[in-house]
């Protein structure tokens, strides 16, 4: 595809429940980056990875939260019983090499209720 | 983590102005980006200058590193009311390739 996209653009779940964010980035970029962005706040960086391995999954914030990106593109943001602090923005970003500018999909608002 | 810090955390000016914002970061960096965010969610990404470059332009904005003083400064000539978005500095921490974004600073251009 020509940007990045990310689905779904809301999700509005309940407390307790599993919910799955999917990021489809740039045909071809190797680099690809899960950020999480609160009101008034600049995106908090969750995960990175470059091809199909987790480069750094510092910013993960606790064992609820898990990504996968198996074959080398699309990539998921999995989180497990979530909690309404969990609510905020999920941006993925995608960028052809670890070193060059970075594209950033829409976004996904997630809402814990 | 955050690595760069922006300043002013608001900005509010007359269209035709300029406006400056400036960023510090922490660590050694291979690269500087900035990047604008209109409410709503997409980032969009502005401009990107190397360690080893010290200024560069790309249309009214200018960006400027400084990497003796771990800092870099975007300015917006002759401002719009377009121009009216949050606008972030993002590096990548210690060379890692994790790119890590400031808080940003508001902008708002007053017509």
């Amino acid at each position: 595809g020509a940007g990045v996209s990310q689905t779904p653009s809301n999700k509005v779940t309940e407390k307790g429940k599993y919910v799955e964010l999917r990021c489809d980035p740039i045909s071809g970029h190797t680099a690809l980056y899960w950020y999480r962005q609160s009101l008034g706040q600049g995106p908090e960086f969750l995960i990175y990875f470059q091809g199909t391995g987790a480069a750094d999954d510092s910013g993960l914030p606790n064992d609820r939260f898990f990504a996968v990106r198996p074959e080398g593109s699309v990539s998921t943001l999995k989180i497990q019983r979530t909690e309404r602090g969990d609510s905020a923005v999920y941006l993925c970003a995608s960028s052809l090499t670890r070193v060059t500018e970075a594209f950033f999909g829409q976004g996904t608002r997630l809402t814990v209720v | 983590s955050q690595q760069g810090e922006e300043d002013p955390q608001a900005l509010s000016i007359q269209e035709g102005e300029n406006a400056t914002m400036n960023c510090s970061y922490k660590t050694s960096i291979n690269n500087l980006q900035w990047y604008r965010q209109n409410s709503g969610r997409g980032l969009v990404h502005l401009i990107l200058i190397r360690s080893n470059e010290r200024e560069k332009h790309s249309g009214r904005l200018r960006v400027t590193l400084d990497t003796s003083k771990k800092s870099s400064s975007l300015l917006i000539t002759a401002s719009r009311a377009a121009d009216t978005a949050s606008y972030f500095c993002a590096t990548d921490e210690g060379n890692t390739g994790k790119l890590i974004f400031g808080q940003g600073t508001t902008l708002q251009v007053k017509p």
